[in-house]
C-alpha cells in the first residue's frame, strides 16, 4: 500500500538554527498537507500544496512540493522554542478521500 | 473560533468491552474522519464519512468498528469488542467540503483509549 516516509525521525537544534524535514511518498500525490502536533496535542493544519513545484511561505516556514508530486519539504528558518513539536506531512492520492500521514519528524529546540 | 470537540478525553475499558467515542464536528462541515495514533507513532487513517455513509475505510477499520451520525451534530466511533492493541489516541476530524478536494481538516483534541 501507499507509504509516506519522513526524515529525519528526530531533530534537536539550538534556538536560531534552521530545520528541515523531508517527506517522500511511494505514489504520486494529488495534494499534500502539513500538520504540526505539539506534545500532548492534536494535529493542527499548517498548509496545503497542490501544484507540481509549488513553494509557499508562512513567515519563517517554507513549504515545497516536488516536481513529480512525490516529495515535499518543510524548512523553518531561525527556529524558536515555540516551534517544538512533531511535524507531519499527509498526502492524498487522486480519486481517494483519505490522507496518509507521514511518519513525522519530532523537533526539539534548545534555548 | 469553531472547534471540533470529543468526549470523553480518556476512556479506560476492559478487553472485550464495547466503547463509543463521541465527536461533535464543526457545524457547517460535511466530511468527517476518524484517525488513531498509537503513542509516539504516526497518525493513521481509519474512516471517512460523508452524506451519512462511509466513503472510504482503511484495513484497520474491520468489522469491530462502526461509525454513525445519529443526529445532526454527533459523529461516533464504536468499537464492538476491544482488544489490547486498540489502545491509542483517537482523533476525530472534519472539513468543510469537497471530498476529493484540498481543504484543511480540523482535528479534535482526541480521546485516549486504554484497554486493559
Amino acid at each position: 500500500g501507499q507509504q509516506v516516509m519522513q526524515i529525519p525521525q528526530y531533530q534537536h537544534v539550538q534556538e536560531g538554527e534552521d530545520f528541515t524535514t523531508y517527506c517522500n511518498s511511494s505514489t504520486t500525490l494529488s495534494n499534500i498537507q502539513w500538520y504540526k502536533q505539539r506534545p500532548g496535542g492534536h494535529p493542527v493544519f499548517l498548509i496545503q500544496l497542490v501544484k507540481s513545484g509549488e513553494v509557499k511561505k508562512q513567515k519563517r516556514l517554507t513549504f515545497q512540493f516536488g516536481e513529480a508530486k512525490k516529495n515535499s519539504s518543510l524548512h523553518i528558518t531561525a527556529t524558536q522554542t515555540t516551534d517544538v513539536g512533531t511535524y507531519f506531512c499527509a498526502g492524498r492520492n487522486s480519486g481517494t478521500y483519505k490522507y496518509i500521514f507521514g511518519t513525522g519528524t519530532r523537533l526539539k529546540v534548545l534555548a | 473560533e469553531p472547534e471540533v470537540t470529543q468526549t470523553p478525553s480518556h476512556q479506560v475499558t476492559q478487553m472485550g468491552q464495547e466503547v463509543i467515542l463521541r465527536c461533535v464536528p464543526i457545524s457547517n462541515h460535511l466530511y468527517f474522519y476518524w484517525y488513531r495514533q498509537i503513542l509516539g507513532q504516526k497518525v493513521e487513517f481509519l474512516v471517512s464519512f460523508y452524506n451519512n455513509e462511509i466513503s472510504e475505510k482503511s484495513e484497520i477499520f474491520d468489522d469491530q468498528f462502526s461509525v454513525e451520525r445519529p443526529d445532526g451534530s454527533n459523529f461516533t466511533l464504536k468499537i464492538r469488542s476491544t482488544k489490547l492493541e486498540d489502545s491509542a489516541m483517537y482523533f476525530c476530524a472534519s472539513k468543510v467540503a469537497g471530498g476529493y478536494s484540498s481543504y484543511e481538516q480540523y482535528f479534535g483534541p482526541g480521546t485516549r483509549l486504554t484497554v486493559t
